[in-house]
């Protein structure tokens, strides 16, 4: 069956760089985009980029300058980079897969990582 | 940025009742070329990640029971929910993918009375 894991770190510390990765399995990332979405606590959700199926990425330009998303096919694994966090980016982080056809709105989610950005 | 607007931000209700959530895109998430409107709804519980309820403003997700409805076009669009259960307390999003950066609503919280 489908599914997506979030993995990497609970704690990061300001002026710092998150890494997550998140893992698939029960379809390929050459069949799918999957896209990164996260949550502030008690807020709503922000799309932060897209890593489609061909390989191509897009970011939300608010986060662009910031943000890289990255995979390794070969382990089903899509990778997540932002630098220079601040408080604010303390969040709910989840990977999710794009709806089969290209269109982007999200038919799995994973189970997501909390990240807190704190000294 | 397409901003999406959700009313109301909270509603209580008793099981049984029937609900309305409303979701107004600042444009319209109808594209010409095929003439469906680019909005999805969501569900999410307490500690759970969103679940897809709706696509194509009313498109029921596999699965998803008949008592949850998507209506509208445009600009203005609806998720009812027939007779409420226990089941169905949770926060409701709307979101549009008609364009980048595709954005949320705020949500709207479904309490018990």
């Amino acid at each position: 069956q489908v599914q997506l894991k979030e993995s990497g770190p609970g704690l990061v510390q300001p002026s710092q760089t998150l890494s997550l990765t998140c893992t698939v399995s029960g379809f390929s990332l050459m069949d799918y985009s999957v896209h990164w979405v996260r949550q502030p606590p008690g807020k709503g959700l922000e799309w932060m980029g897209r890593m489609k199926y061909d390989g191509d990425t897009y970011y939300n330009s608010a986060l662009k300058s910031r943000l890289s998303i990255s995979r390794d096919t070969s382990k089903s694994q899509v990778f997540l980079k932002m630098n220079s966090l601040q408080t604010e980016d303390t969040a709910i982080y989840y990977c999710t897969r794009e709806s089969y056809g290209s269109y982007r709105f999200f038919d799995y989610w994973g189970q997501g990582v909390m990240v807190t950005v704190s000294s | 940025d397409i901003v999406m607007t959700q009313s109301p931000s909270s509603l209580a209700v008793s099981a049984g009742e029937t609900v309305t959530i409303n979701c107004k895109s600042s444009q319209s998430l109808l594209y010409s070329g095929n003439q469906k409107n680019y909005l999805a709804w969501y569900q999410q519980k307490p500690g759970q990640s969103p679940k897809l309820l709706i696509y194509w403003a009313s498109t029921r997700q596999s699965g998803v029971p008949d008592r949850f409805i998507g209506s509208g076009s445009g600009t203005d669009f609806t998720l009812t929910i027939s007779s409420v259960q226990a089941e169905d307390l949770a926060i409701y999003y709307c979101q549009q993918y008609y364009d980048t950066p595709y954005t949320f609503g705020a949500g709207t919280k479904l309490e018990l009375k």
